[in-house]
């Protein structure tokens, strides 16, 4: 069964320093996102992307967030200067379509430490 | 305003007892999707089951049913004989229709513990 996958699956990182998260969303799925879940917490929403541009963000995706889909395969998360409260685990998701009726299938998520 | 509601923080239940976890919603479209996901302590989300605002009967998958209350605007997810690998958090989600507004909304979760 096609299944979201994530890279790395674990990432400790220096406060300041660059990451990039990376995700292969199933073949077939045009529709891309990010969420966030800081420990403890629900699942945050953080950017879509459609046909190779961000379709909305959450005030929480600033000017310190990217994405980008480099081929046609990966969707990359770029966070530019991590700061602590970025500490969190990232899901990838991707759906065929948009919109109420369709499912959004997760990735396994990748957790980061900011210290 | 909450989109999504789960009132039950915490739950305890015997193996293989039925069990109902609680979700209510808010949202002034008429087309909307409703998702359950399950998140075990490894992390990973998974897609449990879905409803559609039109759909007329209530949804089912294996031992997962999801009891539709359009009016009353409720949710809720029922596991029937539950077992030990049913104890994880368990999210109550949705997403709004018209492709305008595209992100699945959470709620904060309910954490089932299933006893032996």
């Amino acid at each position: 069964e096609p299944e979201v996958t994530q890279t790395p699956s674990h990432q400790v990182t220096q406060m300041g320093q660059e990451v990039i998260l990376r995700c292969v969303p199933i073949s077939n799925h045009l529709y891309f996102y990010w969420y966030r879940q800081i420990l403890g917490q629900k699942v945050e929403f953080l950017v879509s992307f459609y046909n190779n541009e961000i379709s909305e963000k959450s005030e929480i995706f600033d000017d310190q967030f990217s994405v980008e889909r480099p081929d046609g395969s990966n969707f990359t998360l770029k966070i530019r200067s991590t700061k602590l409260e970025d500490s969190a685990m990232y899901f990838c998701a991707s759906s065929e379509g948009a919109g109420g009726g369709e499912t959004q299938y997760f990735g396994p998520g990748t957790r980061l430490l900011v210290l | 305003a909450q989109k999504i509601t789960q009132t039950q923080p915490g739950m305890f239940v015997q193996e293989k007892e039925a069990v109902t976890l609680d979700c209510t919603y808010d949202t002034s479209d008429q087309s909307y999707g409703l998702f359950w996901y399950k998140q075990p302590s490894s992390g990973e989300m998974i897609f449990l089951i879905y409803q559609g605002s039109y759909d007329e009967q209530n949804a089912t998958e294996g031992r997962y049913s999801l009891n539709f209350q359009k009016a009353r605007k409720s949710a809720n997810l029922v596991i029937s004989a539950s077992q030990l690998g049913d104890s994880a958090m368990y999210f109550c989600a949705m997403r709004e229709g018209g492709g305008r507004d595209d992100k699945i909304i959470f709620g904060k979760g309910t954490r089932l513990h299933i006893l032996p």
